[in-house]
């Protein structure tokens, strides 16, 4: 089974915190992904990986930044929280699975910034 | 046939022609992607066209979505030699696991 793991189910922080948001995939996958998922506005790309040290911009990277210093882990960053950066975050990763590509979710985190 | 498929499978094409490839699927989805593919890289996500757009515009890119018909297409405009590469369309479906499907790709090659 695939397995994309997060650090957190649920985080609560403070505005103008320091946020990281960890994610692990034990499948050697090289693409990684983070988005995040609000009510009415469905999943949306923050930033996106596909080699390790590799990032690239994706919808919305705007209040985040990323780290990709090993191939099994992608890190999400908010530099100072802001209330509106409060969200399901998912992360992701892609890989080659039976002779198709097919992208494998995290469980999510619910960040919560007061 | 299987969730996202592309068409044609191969597309040559001289430099600074566009090129066109389509991609067909089966469920509803909540959005569709184009990613590209150099030769020994990963996968590039390139756009993202959600289930209410019907065209969307990134550069020389232009995606078209059509729910009616289950088909997307990816435009290419001007093309450039740097362009060779296999192109996917991945669905995100509604229902099931959360998981994009990929098609089997177009190999797009551009010649000088």
């Amino acid at each position: 089974d695939v397995k994309v793991t997060q650090s957190s189910r649920y985080l609560v922080k403070r505005t103008g915190e320091k946020v990281f948001l960890e994610c692990v995939q034990d499948m050697d996958h090289e693409n990684m992904f983070w988005y995040r998922q609000d009510p009415g506005l469905g999943l949306r790309l923050i930033y996106f990986s596909y080699d390790v040290k590799m990032k690239e911009k994706g919808d919305i990277p705007e209040g985040y930044s990323v780290s990709r210093e090993k191939k099994e882990r992608f890190s999400l960053i908010l530099e100072s929280a802001s209330t509106n950066q409060t969200s399901m975050y998912l992360c992701a990763c892609l890989g080659e699975t039976l002779g198709r590509y097919e992208q494998y979710f995290g469980p999510g985190t619910r960040l919560t910034v007061t | 046939s299987q969730q996202g498929e592309e068409d044609p499978q191969a597309l040559s094409i001289q430099e600074g022609e566009n090129a066109t490839m389509n991609c067909s699927y089966k469920t509803s989805i909540n959005n569709l992607q184009w990613y590209r593919q150099n030769s020994g890289r990963g996968l590039v996500h390139l756009i993202l066209i959600r289930s209410n757009e019907r065209e969307k515009h990134s550069g020389r890119l232009r995606v078209t979505l059509d729910t009616s018909k289950k088909s997307s297409s990816l435009l290419i405009t001007a093309s450039r030699a740097a362009d060779t590469a296999s192109y996917f369309c991945a669905t995100k479906i509604i229902q099931g696991a959360q998981k994009l499907v990929f098609g089997q790709g177009t190999r797009l090659t551009i010649n000088p």
